[in-house]
């Protein structure tokens, strides 16, 4: 079974601090995807990662991918209350045509 | 502007009921899916199709049907089977190739009354 791991699931976090959320995958996959969710509302695309090394930056976030080590980070520099959301990623595998969902990380920046 | 829309936002099933939530795309994308959420889970595939008049199921499909007869709508219907329907149904849709991913839609969210 495929599985499509996040952690942590919670994050607290004051502004001005750095973290990074983890996403791990048990396929083989050169494709991963970072999204947004407010509450109540849909997914909105972060980030592509389409090669093992893939790194993007987009302001305060930065993703990565090692599909060697099958994983994946989303870094957050120097947080700002308007992060606070869901982060999901999404793996799809090189043989297949879906994604698959991490559980999500609900982050809330502390002013 | 091109996008998925998504209807109605909110939507309410009587037992025994089905009910049939609309997704409409003029993005020219190939392939469409459902996905449903649960609340503090993560996304899982209803059904998907890649062509028109082709569709398969996903990790959850009991309880579902949908149609593709045309390339720009999806429609997925909530048969009286689904015992548990309550939850917020997403529509995505992707380009062929592999160097895209999702757009969604805005999401339904039905309950069951």
């Amino acid at each position: 079974e495929l599985k499509v791991e996040q952690n942590p699931l919670f994050l607290s976090m004051q502004e001005g601090k750095n973290y990074t959320i983890y996403c791990n995958y048990s396929t083989t996959s050169d494709r991963l995807y970072w999204y947004r969710q407010d509450p109540g509302k849909s997914l909105e695309s972060l980030f592509v990662l389409l090669s093992n090394g893939a790194v993007k930056q987009e302001g305060r976030l930065m993703a990565s991918l090692d599909t060697k080590a099958r994983l994946s980070t989303l870094h957050i520099t120097a947080a700002v209350h308007d992060l606070s959301a869901t982060y999901f990623c999404a793996v799809e595998p090189n043989t297949g045509n879906q994604f698959y969902f991490g559980t999500g990380t609900s982050l809330t920046v502390i002013p | 502007d091109g996008g998925i829309t998504q209807s109605p936002k909110y939507l309410f099933r009587k037992e025994g009921q089905n009910v049939t939530l609309s997704c409409e795309q003029n993005l020219n994308h190939d392939a469409m899916y459902w996905y449903r959420q649960d609340p503090g889970q993560g996304l899982r595939l209803i059904y998907y199709s890649q062509i028109v008049n082709d569709f398969q199921k996903g990790d959850i499909a009991e309880g579902y049907s949908v149609s593709r007869e045309k390339k720009e709508s999806f429609p997925l219907t909530v048969t009286s089977a689904q015992k548990n329907p309550t939850a917020f149904y997403l529509c995505a849709s992707k380009p062929a190739g592999v160097l895209y991913g999702y757009t969604f839609g805005s999401g339904t969210r039905l309950t069951v009354v």
